[in-house]
């Protein structure tokens, strides 16, 4: 089994430059998440999704979109890149976060230089 | 109210000791409380997780003790080797309508030495 798989696995970016994170899951779970980690620290939500068609923002949005066309993908597209958004980016999954747990790739690690 | 607050920050014990990581939370509508470990360069995985009927859980080294009255749950690693050494995450998670969001403390880099 696959389970959460991220593209790319490494980035360098300018900045404004623009670029979408891959993330596709094949445990056909509904709930989808986005986390950024910096150095040293913990995760912090930056959208999640509920099920196909329906997302809505955590902890730290501005700066970046989501879609959720599918159950199996959730994209992450950051416009005009900052450095501020140098970090490592983590997708996870899950059938239902109360219950069981999330599953994560192994994460974008992201550089805008 | 929707905090987890995690500590220590980091920790260092000698192999073959006991590692303790302790967290708080405020929301009691949180009912489900996975810890996971991550190691450098990979994405946090599940250790263990517990529910708040009952108040201890244990998988081999790995135990949760569950304080449901004072909102508080720690983890015990049982003679620590080296290999354990990683970033720990505590959680809450609620289910129902609130199963969209599952809160993560702020991580607890331990360190075994041999």
């Amino acid at each position: 089994n696959a389970g959460v798989t991220q593209t790319p696995k490494f980035r360098i970016l300018k900045i404004g430059q623009s670029m979408t994170l891959q993330c596709t899951q094949d445990m056909n779970h509904n709930y989808m998440y986005w986390y950024r980690q910096d150095p040293g620290m913990g995760l912090k939500l930056i959208y999640y999704s509920v099920g196909a068609g329906i997302t809505d923002k955590g902890e730290v949005p501005n700066g970046y979109n989501v879609s959720r066309s599918t159950t199996e993908d959730f994209p992450l597209r950051l416009e005009l890149a900052a450095p501020s958004q140098t970090s490592v980016y983590f997708c996870a999954s899950s059938y239902d976060p109360g219950i069981q747990p999330q599953h994560f790739g192994d994460g974008t690690r992201l550089s805008i230089l | 109210q929707q905090q987890v607050k995690q500590s220590p920050q980091s920790l260092i014990v000698q192999k073959g000791g006991i590692s303790i990581i302790n967290c708080a939370y405020e929301n009691t509508a949180f009912d489900y409380f996975p810890w996971y470990q991550q190691f450098p360069g990979k994405g946090p995985a599940l250790l263990i997780a517990i529910r708040p009927d009952v108040s201890e859980k244990k998988e081999g080294r790995f135990t949760i003790s569950f304080n449901k009255s004072a909102k508080q749950f720690s983890l015990h690693i049982m003679d620590s080797q080296p290999g354990d050494s990683a970033t720990y995450f505590c959680a809450a998670a609620g289910s129902g309508s609130s199963a969209s969001k599952i809160i993560f403390g702020s991580g607890t880099r331990l360190s075994i030495r041999p």
